[in-house]
């Protein structure tokens, strides 16, 4: 078992370009999760999936952030017309259940310049 | 709605000394409670999990936390604190219903060691 895989682990953008995350979940989690970490906010709730589809996006920034999960074995989320403040590691956790516990991957550390 | 908090931003303890991190809980049922742990550069990992039953649970590296419907609360504690134990933890909490409920994390309670 791999553990949830996340790629790229680090990506530089360019203020106003468009950042796409990737995330494997667990193999058999019904459930992906979406998060944002940065210093200053901490650990933010972005988006849910379960069975594909989306249960909760109250954490998603209404603009410019758009998640998606194509099937089970992938989840992406996209940033359009990055911003500096966009800069936070990005983590993408899996679970059997929603409200099971949550097999965390390492993020995707995003850095807009 | 159920919420999580950690009232320390930050605990510093000496390395072999005793810990506890604090966790409250708001909901008014029983629900499932977890605590977390994550070292620097890595993801989050499971540290142990409570469901209903023994109110005590143990974890890995000699981790456990105790539950309380009284004081609607789930604190960590280790008996001798390790350098390696340096990292930041977060409780969090969710509702036993076989739905679509996500748990909730507390803010994350930095722990420093000194030697």
């Amino acid at each position: 078992n791999a553990g949830v895989i996340q790629t790229p682990r680090h990506k530089v953008t360019g203020k106003g370009q468009e950042a796409t995350l990737w995330c494997e979940p667990i193999s058999g989690h019904s459930a992906v999760f979406w998060y944002r970490q940065t210093i200053v906010q901490g650990l933010e709730f972005l988006t849910y999936f379960r069975n594909q589809a989306p249960i909760d996006d109250s954490g998603m920034p209404k603009e410019r952030f758009s998640a998606q999960m194509p099937n089970q074995s992938h989840s992406t989320l996209k940033i359009q017309s990055t911003q500096p403040q966009d800069s936070a590691v990005y983590l993408c956790a899996s679970s059997l259940a929603g409200e099971d516990t949550q097999y965390f991957g390492p993020g995707t550390r995003l850095l807009v310049l | 709605a159920q919420s999580v908090t950690q009232p320390d931003a930050r605990v510093t303890v000496s390395e072999g000394a005793s810990l506890q991190l604090r966790c409250k809980y708001s909901y008014f049922g029983t629900p499932y409670l977890f605590w977390y742990v994550q070292y620097p550069r890595q993801g989050l990992q499971l540290l142990l999990k409570y469901y209903p039953g023994d109110p005590v649970v143990q974890g890995v590296n000699g981790f456990e936390a105790e539950f309380s419907k009284s004081n609607s609360s789930f604190h960590l504690r280790k008996a001798s604190v390790h350098w390696s134990d340096w990292a930041v933890y977060f409780c969090a909490v969710s509702i036993p219903s076989g739905g679509n409920y996500k748990p909730t994390f507390g803010k994350g309670t930095s722990l420093v060691v000194h030697p």
